[in-house]
């Protein structure tokens, strides 16, 4: 079974602070890392993703950090604010073989504290 | 540009009975996936389609199925409800097939009672 191990299950950062959220995946085919955001009552929105050939990418206040060699990535989001309080996917697909479309993470709940 | 639209957005379904659901790409987006959503399971795939095809089929027994039309636009239908149905199913769209950037609608609400 392929599997993305996400952590934390919950998160509380106060606001201003950083927040972190780390994934690790097994199927080194995987090449296509993306981070969802999800609010109740909605579908997950992409937020950033990023390939294997580069170690880091940044989107305003998202920035993913990879590891190939470690076979991690996690998701950090820059002085955090209330309107980031949501849940949190990671996600990787083999794009290659795209046996089993995306393969998620168990998801973050996030709480940012005014 | 209109997002993935998903119809319905809820369903109250009897165990036994069968049900459809749609969804409706973004404009020139030609693949579609399909995804469950449950609070223990988290998200799982279903299957995905392309060009009326199926391409790929998640762990999931013969009761789920799905199709694409030629507009790209797809169903999905459950047969024989089981309570364990009862999920927010959600689509998704992309231009092809491994081109990344997955957009999902917000989803169809099913419970099976």
């Amino acid at each position: 079974q392929q599997q993305v191990k996400q952590s934390p299950q919950s998160l509380i950062v106060q606001k201003g602070g950083i927040s972190i959220i780390n994934c690790a995946y097994e199927n080194t085919a995987f090449d296509y890392f993306p981070w969802y955001q999800q609010f109740p009552g909605k579908g997950p929105a992409l937020l950033i993703a990023i390939r294997p050939d580069v170690s880091e990418k940044k989107e305003g206040r998202f920035t993913i950090s990879f590891n190939k060699s470690a076979k991690q990535f996690s998701l950090h989001i820059m002085d955090s604010q209330p309107g980031d309080s949501a849940t949190y996917f990671c996600a990787a697909r083999d794009s290659g073989g795209g046996a089993d479309g995306l393969t998620f993470g168990k998801g973050t709940h996030l709480i940012i504290q005014p | 540009k209109a997002g993935v639209t998903q119809t319905p957005r809820y369903l109250i379904k009897t165990r036994g009975q069968q049900v459809t659901l749609s969804c409706s790409p973004i404009s020139g987006h030609r693949s579609v996936s399909w995804y469950q959503q449950t609070p223990g399971q988290g998200l799982q795939f279903l299957f995905e389609y392309f060009s009326e095809t199926q391409r790929n089929k998640g762990n999931f027994p013969g009761r789920f199925s799905g199709r694409q039309f030629s507009n790209s636009r797809s169903e999905m239908n459950v047969s024989t409800l089981e309570l364990g149905d009862s999920a927010l199913y959600l689509c998704a769209s992309t231009p092809k097939p491994g081109a990344g950037g997955y957009t999902f609608g917000s989803g169809t609400r099913l419970t099976v009672v």
